[in-house]
């Protein structure tokens, strides 16, 4: 069973500050994916990881994945209000099944 | 990007009664749908996979007699909540993939169930 372990679950920025949020999964997995959604509503699609050494980057958001360690990560570059939301990583199975991580809850201060 | 959609998007029903709720995927055919439960301040967590034509695969623990799962057709699902409890109140969330996108899943809008 793929398992897939998120931290911090909850994460309070400074507006202009760097944080990075991890995704640990436990076994192989063909894709990564990263999601965010704002309270009530639902997925929004931010990324999704192919392969080993993939990064990808969109405005103040840059995601990674290392195959061997099984770990992705989502950088936050100086956070902006907007950016306050929860974020979900979740790992592909080979039977196409998504497994979430807990969501990690972004509040962004002044 | 692919299409889907939920309705209704709110529902509020009396315990006892039950929901439909339909996922459509709207500009690619979905050979198969997942459905999702999140309760608040939770993660998404698979209820159960449906393909079309065939019968749905629930996951360990959801009752297959109460969350009926139908996928009739290439873009239509359906979960029907049978006799729903409070307990059942959730954010239900559909997923439709199939060969068109590359088995990517795209989620739909979500339904709010809350059951009084």
């Amino acid at each position: 069973e793929l398992k897939v372990e998120q931290n911090p679950l909850f994460l309070s920025m400074q507006e202009g500050k760097n944080y990075t949020i991890y995704c640990n999964y436990s076994t192989t997995s063909d894709r990564l994916y990263w999601y965010r959604q704002d309270p009530g509503k639902s997925l929004e699609s931010l990324f999704v990881l192919l392969s080993n050494g993939a990064v990808k980057q969109e405005g103040r958001l840059m995601a990674s994945l290392d195959t061997k360690a099984r770990l992705s990560t989502l950088h936050i570059t100086a956070a902006v209000h907007d950016l306050s939301a929860t974020y979900f990583c979740a790992a592909r199975s080979n039977d196409y099944k998504l497994s979430f991580g807990a969501g990690t809850t972004v509040t962004v201060r002044a | 990007g692919a299409v889907v959609s939920q309705h209704p998007s709110r529902v509020i029903c009396k315990s006892g009664t039950s929901v439909k709720i339909e996922c459509r995927s709207l500009d690619f055919q979905a050979t198969t749908m997942f459905w999702y439960r999140q309760f608040p301040k939770q993660s998404l967590m698979l209820m159960a996979t449906s393909n079309e034509g065939s019968k749905a695969t629930y996951e360990q623990g959801v009752e297959k007699d109460k969350f009926l799962i139908n996928h009739a057709s290439l873009t239509l699902s359906t979960l029907t909540v049978t006799s729903a409890h409070p307990e059942d109140s959730s954010f239900y969330i559909c997923s439709a993939s199939g060969l068109t996108s590359y088995n990517e899943q795209f989620f739909g809008p979500g339904t709010r169930l809350t059951v009084l």
